[in-house]
């Protein structure tokens, strides 16, 4: 079937350097896509959305870039902190689903190193 | 403001026992989901609730696992004849609607002995 899924299930990056993280879609239906940040021990937390009529959108130190051509979305983290460590999530929500499921890749761990 | 609490945070069944796990969503928030995640797994739904509407059971992995919401506010998970392949944590969510900017609790984390 359809799913989300992520490119690297580990990401080692510099304290201070910028950070992306990779999210392949295979729906093409998907209309909605959301990043979650999980700290241990926590539920997921918003960081950002997409909808599909956006290629980008920018948040505080992040940036959301959204591919339809190839299905591809992207988390970008400027300046990454050790706060930033994390398991962080790509979820979609398929336009076929009315509204009431995300679908969650499975998560991709990111390491700050000081 | 207080956010999603669950609980309890923590609990460790025998097999075959039963279990309830809690939420109590956001005030004023009319969606609610329960999602279970597996260890080093991303998230798998199991059920929604919007408001009065029958929810969407469509997640639910087998007729063990049902849900409750009780006046559109607090929701009960409730597994029957708990197995170990069901040790997991278990996240419940509340929005305002639908999918966006769902708001997570900490989870309940299973384990079943």
């Amino acid at each position: 079937g359809e799913s989300v899924g992520l490119h690297l299930p580990t990401l080692s990056v510099q304290e201070g350097d910028n950070s992306i993280i990779n999210c392949a879609y295979s729906n093409s239906a998907s209309d909605y896509f959301i990043w979650y940040k999980q700290e241990s021990g926590k539920g997921p937390q918003f960081i950002i959305d997409i909808r599909s009529n956006m290629d980008k959108r920018q948040g505080q130190r992040v940036t959301v870039l959204l591919n339809k051509t190839v299905k591809h979305l992207s988390l970008q983290i400027a300046a990454t902190q050790p706060g930033d460590s994390a398991v962080y999530f790509c979820a979609e929500n398929p336009l076929n689903n009315a509204g009431n499921m995300l679908t969650f890749g499975g998560g991709t761990r990111l390491m700050v190193k000081p | 403001g207080a956010g999603v609490s669950q609980s309890p945070s923590n609990k460790v069944t025998e097999k075959g026992k039963d279990v309830e796990l809690r939420c109590d969503p956001i005030s004023g928030h009319t969606a609610l989901y329960w999602y279970r995640q597996s260890l080093g797994q991303g998230l798998e739904f199991l059920i929604y609730f919007q408001g009065n509407s029958a929810p969407d059971k469509s997640g639910l992995p087998s007729d063990r696992f049902s849900a409750e919401r009780t006046g559109g506010s607090v929701s009960t998970l409730t597994i029957q004849r708990t197995q170990q392949e069901d040790s997991a944590v278990y996240l419940c969510a509340s929005s305002l609607g639908g999918v966006e900017k769902l708001f997570f609790g900490s989870g309940t984390q299973l384990s079943v002995l």
